[in-house]
């Protein structure tokens, strides 16, 4: 099936460091979301994109849908140890006629105090 | 709290028994899916619904598995026969039918652990 390419796979940064993690396919997506699940949780909607060369901000989050809509990056910006978990992000491919999301891996965020 | 439920957050059952969950979806939302998540993965879509009818069925969705969504609001998943491969996340989303609809809205997840 399609796939989603997250890096990096994990990160570990210091509090108050500024965060940028991306997404890339080799298909083109219409929409592109990006989540955060907590351990034993489900995934929480952080930021939807609609159009290419969106750049959408969600208080310290900004995530930008790429120009040729194969690819989209989040960043964090002074990072707190809240921000902890796994992030995903996750396309609805084009074309498709589909209303299922096809999800990254994940990029797993730990933040030192 | 209007957000979507799921019960029970966890399972554990030996192979070979049956098992159903539950997804309440939010009120107002009128699409409801079902994805699976195992270690170390994102979810992977597994089916959808538009109020009680069933749209898509992803080929993971294997004839031991059926969900139904009979009255077009609560949804169950149920796993016939089960397999210790079926231990995982089962997630349930929703999403409304307005121009925002790809904004799907998880639940907390089941943890079924086949033993």
């Amino acid at each position: 099936g399609q796939q989603l390419n997250q890096s990096p796979q994990s990160m570990f940064i210091q509090e108050g460091e500024d965060v940028s993690m991306n997404c890339t396919s080799s298909s083109i997506f219409n929409t592109w979301l990006w989540y955060k699940q907590d351990p034993g949780e489900g995934p929480v909607l952080l930021i939807a994109l609609y159009k290419a060369g969106e750049l959408t901000s969600n208080g310290r989050l900004t995530a930008q849908f790429g120009i040729t809509r194969k690819d989209s990056f989040l960043n964090i910006s002074a990072s707190i140890p809240s921000d902890v978990g796994i992030y995903f992000c996750a396309g609805d491919l084009s074309g498709a006629g589909s209303y299922q999301l096809t999800f990254g891996k994940g990029t797993k965020l730990s933040v030192i105090p | 709290d209007t957000g979507v439920s799921q019960n029970p957050r966890h399972k554990i059952t030996k192979r070979g028994q049956n098992v159903t969950f539950r997804c309440d979806p939010i009120s107002e939302h009128n699409r409801l899916y079902w994805y699976r998540q195992t270690l170390g993965q994102g979810p992977e879509f597994l089916t959808y619904f538009q109020n009680e009818a069933q749209l898509e069925k992803s080929r993971l969705l294997s004839d031991r598995f059926s969900a139904e969504r009979p009255k077009g609001s609560f949804s169950t998943l149920e796993i016939q026969r089960t397999e210790q491969g079926d231990s995982a996340m089962y997630l349930c989303a929703s999403s409304s039918t307005a121009d925002r609809t790809y904004e799907q809205y998880f639940g907390p997840g089941t943890r079924l652990t086949v033993t």
